[in-house]
């Protein structure tokens, strides 16, 4: 079936430095999601993404958090600079034509802040 | 607090066997009520979803049932696999907004053959 792919698997990074998770969404998809999940908690929304903007983000969204796709290619998620409870994995998804249409998702990244 | 609640936190049956897995959520708007499946190492995918005009549906082997008076769904499966062995995610949504999942914590499904 369709395929999200999400790059790297895994990710180590200081403390304070940047990052950039990368997704490749479903090909034909039109909407966009990161998901962050601690480990032991429940996956939470972060924000979604439509027609090169942001259409809702949640309190979990910091500042220090960006989201774009430039010219159809990744969509990205950059955080800038990290901190230690930026630690989780992120899960991206597409949807095809709109929201409540079925998710797909990706394997995740785990983020290791140290 | 969580708004969506999954029980049991972990189960085991035998191969065959039925599997009940149970969730309730608290807010009344929530209507779309999608049943993520994940595999170790995977993404989670959408097995089965339900709307609030419903109050059951069913797919192969799977069917998801709905209470709106008691905010409470369920999950069954019926003639358990060893394959089937997942975690398994109750999310919920409002439809026509922007599309974000309330997920609940997930039950950890073993079938044992």
């Amino acid at each position: 079936g369709p395929k999200v792919l999400q790059i790297p698997s895994h990710q180590i990074i200081d403390m304070g430095q940047m990052v950039t998770l990368n997704c490749d969404p479903v090909s034909n998809h039109l909407y966009f999601y990161w998901y962050k999940q601690i480990l032991g908690q429940q996956m939470e929304f972060l924000v979604n993404f439509y027609n090169g903007k942001v259409m809702e983000k949640s309190k979990l969204f910091k500042d220090q958090f960006s989201v774009e796709r430039p010219d159809g290619s990744y969509f990205t998620l950059k955080i800038q600079p990290t901190a230690l409870e930026d630690s989780a994995v992120y899960f991206c998804a597409s949807s095809p034509t709109g929201p409540n249409e079925r998710l797909f998702f990706g394997h995740g990244t785990k983020l290791s802040v140290l | 607090q969580q708004q969506v609640r999954q029980s049991p936190q972990s189960l085991t049956v035998w191969e065959g066997g039925t599997t009940v897995l149970t969730c309730s959520y608290e807010d009344s708007t929530f209507n779309y009520f999608p049943w993520y499946q994940q595999f170790p190492g995977e993404g989670p995918a959408l097995l089965i979803s339900i709307l609030s005009v419903s109050d059951k549906k069913e797919d192969g082997r799977f069917t998801t049932f709905f209470n709106k008076r008691e905010k409470k769904l369920s999950l069954h499966i019926i003639d358990s696999q060893p394959g089937d062995s997942a975690t398994y995610f109750c999310a919920a949504s409002v439809t026509g907004n922007t599309g974000k999942l309330i997920f609940g914590l997930g039950t950890t499904l073993q079938v044992q053959p």
